[in-house]
């Protein structure tokens, strides 16, 4: 297994329009997180999964967001009518349920909302 | 009050000193701390974590816990010029780990 993996790499759209990112956590990692990161700052949690069960959202999170990871394997994180505030770094990570503070994240899919 | 704080930077030191990052968080029933290293247009990944009062030392680094004070450290040992990157400081949340801002780290040959 190589890692926590992410697709798209990068992603350009245009206001209004909805855009879906991937994540295929580390195999044996029941523990899936969503984190958002822009430019000096450090992440921000929007998401989590136990394995196919969607546990904690974050408030900041709008309806515009939504994320989904069917069987409890790879995760998807999908936004609608994107906006440009919406513009940032898209971070998966996994982990197992007894070292929950262990992340593994992924390449990120960075997101740019012209 | 955020639940992590942590000067953002940069800190500057030459190649060879040591370097101190800092992090103080608000809950006071935190029980594990985590300190994880960003290359610039890098993903985090984690580098030390600490439970216990006291000092924790892996080969360079050490990470010191003060509960008492709600303060977290990471000191880099002869620091190298390879060590430039941001660290951040986390804390374990209700059902997700807490991220600080992240002190930028610049050592300079």
């Amino acid at each position: 297994d190589t890692g926590v993996s992410q697709d798209p790499r990068h992603k350009i759209t245009k206001r209004g329009q909805n855009v879906t990112f991937r994540c295929d956590p580390i195999s044996e990692h029941n523990r899936l997180y969503w984190y958002r990161q822009t430019l000096g700052q450090g992440p921000e949690f929007l998401t989590y999964f136990q394995n196919e069960a969607q546990l904690e959202k974050s408030r900041l999170l709008s309806d515009r967001f939504s994320a989904e990871r069917p069987k409890g394997s790879f995760s998807t994180l999908e936004i609608q009518r994107t906006e440009q505030g919406d513009s940032a770094m898209y971070l998966c990570a996994s982990s197992k349920s007894d070292r929950a503070g262990e992340l593994f994240f992924g390449e990120g899919s960075r997101l740019t909302v012209l | 009050q955020k639940e992590v704080e942590q000067n953002s930077g940069p800190l500057s030191v030459p190649e060879g000193a040591i370097a101190s990052l800092n992090c103080t968080y608000s809950d006071r029933g935190s029980q594990s701390f985590f300190w994880y290293r960003q290359y610039s247009g890098k993903s985090p990944e984690l580098i030390m974590f600490i439970y216990s009062n006291g000092d924790k030392e892996d080969g360079r680094f050490t990470a010191q816990l003060n509960k008492a004070s709600q303060y977290v450290s990471l000191l880099i040992r002869d620091s190298q010029p390879s060590d430039s990157a941001t660290y951040l400081c986390a804390v374990p949340g209700f059902q997700k780990l807490v991220f600080g801002t992240g002190t930028r780290l610049l050592v300079s040959p």
